[in-house]
């Protein structure tokens, strides 16, 4: 169980497009996802919380406009990274919560998307 | 002051030895830990959770956990070349948003 996707696994485009990243729990409801951002040999830092049927919670620095949360359902949220920009080239990682239980605190991550903006 | 800090290595330790990884935290509230293991290029991968005092096995892996002095460990008994990673500790409060906030991490290299 605890199974989290996300699509696509890598992407490379060009500057100023925008792109759309999809994280999905596959086998249980998340009503909380986050949003990571882990730069080559650094740690992994919070971007975003992305709450079911509400605004995301952005971290200080993080630019709203730029990074687009929705989260439409419990099962599938998405980060749009709008007018993407060279600076913007990173490991985009998404978690969600438990389910309930002994699990309720533990966060389960997405494989990754690697974002290469040209 | 960082809020979560750990040595960022490289530890190497032979094939079968034990490995000791340590964290410290700074934040005195009502916490969770956890460890994660993450491979080069790959998200990570929860390895143990710890509420309490105390230690708790799983495996070759055992989580020591210290609120008194701020420091939560993972031992990692008859390490293998395929433990090599980076360990990444990780905390978050027991209310509220739960999100976590992650160390710099800890590269393990078990030597064949």
């Amino acid at each position: 169980g605890a199974v989290v996707s996300q699509h696509p696994s890598r992407v490379i485009c060009k500057s100023g497009t925008s792109v759309k990243i999809e994280c999905r729990s596959l086998d249980f409801q998340a009503t909380t996802m986050f949003w990571y951002r882990q730069f080559p040999k650094k740690s992994l830092m919070l971007m975003a919380t992305s709450n079911e049927g509400s605004k995301a919670t952005y971290e200080q620095g993080v630019e709203k406009d730029k990074f687009l949360i929705n989260h439409a359902s419990l099962t599938l949220s998405t980060l749009t990274v709008t007018s993407a920009h060279p600076e913007d080239s990173s490991f985009y990682i998404c978690s969600a919560r438990g389910a309930g239980g002994d699990s309720y605190n533990e966060q389960f991550f997405g494989p990754g998307t690697r974002l290469t903006v040209l | 002051q960082k809020e979560v800090e750990q040595n960022s290595g490289p530890l190497s330790v032979p094939e079968g030895a034990i490995a000791s990884l340590n964290c410290t935290y700074s934040d005195r509230g009502s916490q969770s830990f956890f460890w994660y293991r993450q491979y080069s290029g790959k998200s990570p991968e929860l390895i143990m959770s710890i509420y309490s005092n105390g230690d708790k096995e799983d495996g070759r892996f055992t989580a020591q956990l210290n609120k008194a002095s701020q420091y939560v460990s993972l031992l990692i008994r008859d390490s293998q070349p395929s433990d090599s990673a980076t360990y990444l500790c990780a905390w978050s409060f027991d209310t509220g948003r739960r999100a976590l906030t992650f160390g710099s991490g800890t590269r393990l290299q078990v030597q064949p």
